[in-house]
């Protein structure tokens, strides 16, 4: 069974770093891109980031591109995210997702972590 | 603003079909694939539609998508009370870029 669990989450002041990770079970880890989206309060869905399986290739939403690193280590099964210089319109639940092998799109994420909340505030 | 366009509510009665449009760009939605997704709040965003109009498994046949040029719909027919949710329409973009709409929230009255 396919399990994503998220972890890392919390309060953070303005200007600081967090670092999530998402633990990744059930499914070969090293062959499939696995994408981060988050959810700000009362708002809709946003795409965050995204990288691929093996290479290892990565991609950003202009809003966070350069404050935000995305990772993984294949031999842990577990994929970060590196947030720095953190804003207040950061605050959002944040879910990791693994991409479907039954298209070529990055926003084909057919399963889907229960999400971990950073709040950003002084 | 979102990049994909979505109309912010939607109903239908028990045993209808509503239908969601989402409109984007010849970058996004004309040149790459539409994916839906339904979400409950406080729950994971689930999968329905992939590639335009491909079910996953455990997808009810109730749940279908369709594309046209840079425009996207997903169809609901025979409402139940349980569909009642928000819905995401999403595409990459050719920027190098995901892309979700902006949500529409579907309400069985």
């Amino acid at each position: 069974e396919v399990q994503l669990l998220e972890s890392g989450g919390g309060l953070v002041q303005p200007g600081g770093s967090l670092r999530l990770s998402c633990a990744a079970y059930g499914f070969t880890f090293s062959s499939n891109a696995m994408s981060w989206v988050r959810q700000a309060p009362g708002r809709g869905l946003e795409w965050v980031s995204a990288i691929s399986g093996s290479v290892g290739n990565t991609y950003y939403a202009d809003s966070v591109k350069g404050r935000f690193t995305i990772a993984r280590d294949n031999s842990k099964n577990t994929l970060y995210l590196q947030m720095n210089s953190l804003r207040a319109e950061d605050t959002a639940v944040y879910y990791c997702a693994k991409k479907g092998i039954n298209s070529g799109s990055y926003l084909n994420l057919d399963y889907w972590g229960q999400g971990t909340l950073v709040t950003v505030s002084s | 603003q979102s990049v994909l366009t979505q109309p912010p509510s939607a109903s239908g009665t028990p045993g209808q079909r509503v239908t969601i449009s989402c409109s984007g760009s010849s970058s996004n939605i004309g040149s790459n694939t539409v994916n839906w997704y339904q979400h409950l709040p406080g729950t994971a965003p689930k999968l329905l539609i992939y590639s335009n109009n491909q079910r996953p498994s455990g997808v009810p046949d109730r749940f279908s998508g369709s594309k046209s040029g840079t425009s996207a719909s997903l169809a609901i027919s025979g409402l139940q009370s349980e569909d009642e949710a928000d819905y995401y329409c999403a595409a990459w973009d050719d920027s190098l870029n995901g892309v979700f709409g902006g949500g529409t929230k579907l309400t069985v009255l």
